[in-house]
């Protein structure tokens, strides 16, 4: 079971935008609209971010956005700022006929 | 609010058993689809189970089926993980999540429970 490609790190300044790629298959990212984002700070538990590709669950910023193209998603962080230093994960729903869920490698977000 | 308490987590020797339990209040718990989500030290996330509301459907990942059975209790509002046959590899911070309203997204999360599987 392969876990779905993520940069293993990118970063940005403050104010500057991002955006971290999420690389999967038709089995997965290409063939449903079931991709997730998950933050993670050192020592907490994920946070949904979004959720079905590009939305976004109550009370997160705008500043976060996700799209998707062919096998590919993508989270777009928009005027970054300091606490979106974290690690953060793509998911997919995948029709494995074992796995339900798959998720990518992690991304370390660091602004400079 | 939505509360997710994981416990159970020791350290056992490789080839022991553990049971892991995840108290969830805040929701009504037998409307949704609940999961089991590991993070091995310094690593990712890696998905290893979900049960559906009314417990008839489960999935594994391969890591771990044959080995590990996803449970859960509605009249007590709990989950579990039995974990059997324990190795080495299966050490990791073990999160329960409850699924949204859409497949496969996790909107809350637990604050997790360790297993160290270690001679």
């Amino acid at each position: 079971q392969s876990a779905l490609t993520q940069p293993a790190s990118v970063s940005g300044s403050p104010g500057q935008s991002i955006t971290i790629s999420c690389t999967g298959t038709s089995s997965d990212v290409g063939g449903y609209n079931y991709v997730s984002w998950y933050q993670q700070h050192p020592g907490k538990a994920p946070k949904l971010m979004i959720y079905d590709v590009s939305n976004r669950p109550s009370g997160v910023s705008n500043r976060f956005s996700g799209s998707k193209s062919g096998n590919t998603a993508s989270l777009t962080i928009s005027g970054l700022q300091a606490e979106d230093e974290a690690d953060y994960y793509c998911s997919s729903y995948t029709s494995s006929s074992t796995l339900h869920v798959v998720f990518g490698g992690g991304t370390k977000l660091t602004v400079l | 609010e939505v509360q997710l308490v994981e416990s159970g987590g020791v350290v056992v020797q490789p080839g022991g058993s553990l049971r892991l339990s995840c108290a969830a209040s805040g929701f009504t718990f037998d409307d949704y689809t609940m999961h089991w989500v590991r993070q091995a030290p310094g690593k990712g996330l890696e998905w290893v189970s979900l049960i559906s509301w009314d417990g008839g459907s489960t999935y594994y990942a391969d890591s771990v089926k044959g080995r590990f059975t996803i449970s859960r209790d509605n009249s007590k509002n709990s989950l579990y993980l039995q974990m059997n046959s324990l190795r080495t590899e299966d050490t990791a911070l073990y999160y329960c999540a409850k699924e949204g309203s859409s497949w496969s997204s996790l909107d809350y999360w637990g604050q997790g429970t360790l297993v160290t599987v270690s001679s």
